[in-house]
């Protein structure tokens, strides 16, 4: 079976661009989490969904993030206008039943 | 807001030497993960203890649950370059967000 899929793998942009990262979760799958992960903050939750609906959102850093689940098999993160500190790596991750969480490759992003 | 702290940062030994790496919190989780990660790729789920005092074994590593769910080691005997990644040690789950420690960066040279 295929795993969590992110894409794009890596994303390099200008400061101020729109920046779209998507995920296509393991089927069958009701919870999804997006994460960053940088040297400095290590792991962070942003937000998670539980079949579709956003549950917890307090880890998104400000108004220019923003996830959307429009089913149970897409999620994408959009960052708007995007910045230099936004520069990291954005994990995916779904779970069935709240239970072991699987996650994507990542997107490795950089904002310049 | 709960934190794990995790140590060492770095560790950099030769193949076949024993490890332990630490990860400590002052808050109490229902349950405490290890991930690992390789460059390029996602965490990895290891194993997941539950109960006080719980220790799992999984060929070479041991993982050890404090008594008091606070604090948790991963010990890896005569270890090996396959064993070279990223630690993670990460609290809560199920219910609960998992909340993760920086991560211990394990270097195993042949």
């Amino acid at each position: 079976d295929a795993g969590v899929i992110q894409s794009p793998r890596h994303e390099v942009t200008e400061m101020g661009q729109e920046v779209t990262l998507r995920c296509k979760p393991i089927s069958g799958h009701d919870y999804l989490f997006w994460y960053r992960q940088t040297m400095m903050r290590g792991l962070e939750l942003l937000i998670y969904f539980n079949n579709n609906v956003p549950i917890d959102d307090s880890g998104m850093p400000e108004d220019r993030f923003s996830a959307k689940m429009p089913n149970a098999s897409f999620s994408t993160l959009k960052i708007q206008p995007s910045e230099p500190r936004d520069s990291a790596v954005y994990f995916c991750a779904s779970s069935s039943l709240g239970e072991t969480q699987y996650f994507g490759p990542g997107t490795r992003l950089l904002v310049l | 807001t709960q934190l794990l702290e995790q140590s060492p940062q770095f560790l950099s030994i030769q193949e076949g030497e024993n490890l332990t790496v630490y990860c400590n919190s002052s808050s109490v989780f229902s349950s405490l993960q290890w991930y690992r990660q390789e460059p390029g790729e996602g965490p990895v789920l290891l194993v997941t203890v539950v109960t006080g005092g719980e220790v799992k074994k999984l060929k070479r590593l041991t993982f050890q649950f404090g008594d008091a769910r606070k604090d948790s080691s991963l010990h890896i005997t005569a270890a090996q370059p396959g064993d070279t990644g990223l630690y993670l040690c990460a609290g809560g789950g199920g219910s609960e967000k998992l909340v993760f420690g920086k991560g211990t960066k394990l270097t195993v040279n042949p």
